[in-house]
């Protein structure tokens, strides 16, 4: 079976302070996804990466980056210089053979 | 370029009232998905559809939930008869294809008295 483990439930942060949401996936597959949603208080789940299997290479995007480790079955996300807007929960996703997992999502809170 | 549209936004029912809600997914997307997401839980898949067929639906409590996704465009997800557990948000995501990014309406908040 599949399944998505976010161990922090809340972090709380000042701004500009880096922080790293954990992501650790289980499943017997080779070939897979793993994806991270922001929702934000609005409410509708924002796209923000998409990661295969076969493809390892660490991903940064602003102030945004992926680490992802096969070897530990963890795909973390940091976000550097936190800001006020990046206030929102973090969901990590899993998606194998039409079946697509969500962890149970990080609550972040940026503190002016 | 549109994003997925959901209605209601919000709905307040009885238990044992059916009520329905209504997608129409980005332009050219193939893929259509429903999940339910409850207070301070991440989003589960309820039914994937390819075009107007079904490809997952094995999460979908089939007594009482049921969906269609007409001429493979807009769908409509019913639950008939509601029950207090069936309290959550309803939202309907649609993509290219199964392993591409999925793309996430407003959501249909539902609460159940």
């Amino acid at each position: 079976a599949q399944k998505v483990t976010q161990a922090q439930t809340e972090i709380s942060v000042v701004e500009k302070e880096d922080v790293t949401l954990d992501c650790v996936y289980e499943t017997r597959d080779t070939t897979y996804y793993l994806f991270w949603y922001k929702q934000p208080p609005s409410g509708e789940l924002v796209f923000l990466i998409r990661r295969n299997s076969f493809d390892e290479q660490n991903e940064i995007s602003g102030r945004y980056s992926w680490n992802f480790q096969k070897s530990t079955s963890s795909f973390n996300f940091t976000i550097t210089a936190s800001q006020v807007v990046d206030s929102a929960v973090y969901f990590c996703a899993l998606w194998h053979n039409n079946d697509m997992r969500f962890g149970a999502g990080t609550r972040l809170t940026v503190k002016p | 370029e549109a994003g997925v549209a959901q209605s209601p936004r919000y709905k307040i029912i009885e238990k044992r009232q059916s009520v329905a809600f209504w997608c129409n997914p980005i332009s050219g997307h193939a893929t259509l998905y429903w999940y339910q997401q409850i207070l301070g839980q991440g989003p589960k898949l309820l039914i994937q559809f390819q075009n107007n067929g079904v490809v997952d639906d094995s999460q979908l409590p089939k007594d009482r939930f049921s969906a269609e996704r007409l001429k493979g465009v807009d769908s409509t997800l019913k639950i008939q008869p509601a029950k207090l557990e069936d309290s959550a948000v309803y939202l309907c995501a649609s993509s290219l294809a199964g392993v591409y990014e999925q793309y996430f309406g407003p959501g249909t908040r539902l609460t159940v008295t």
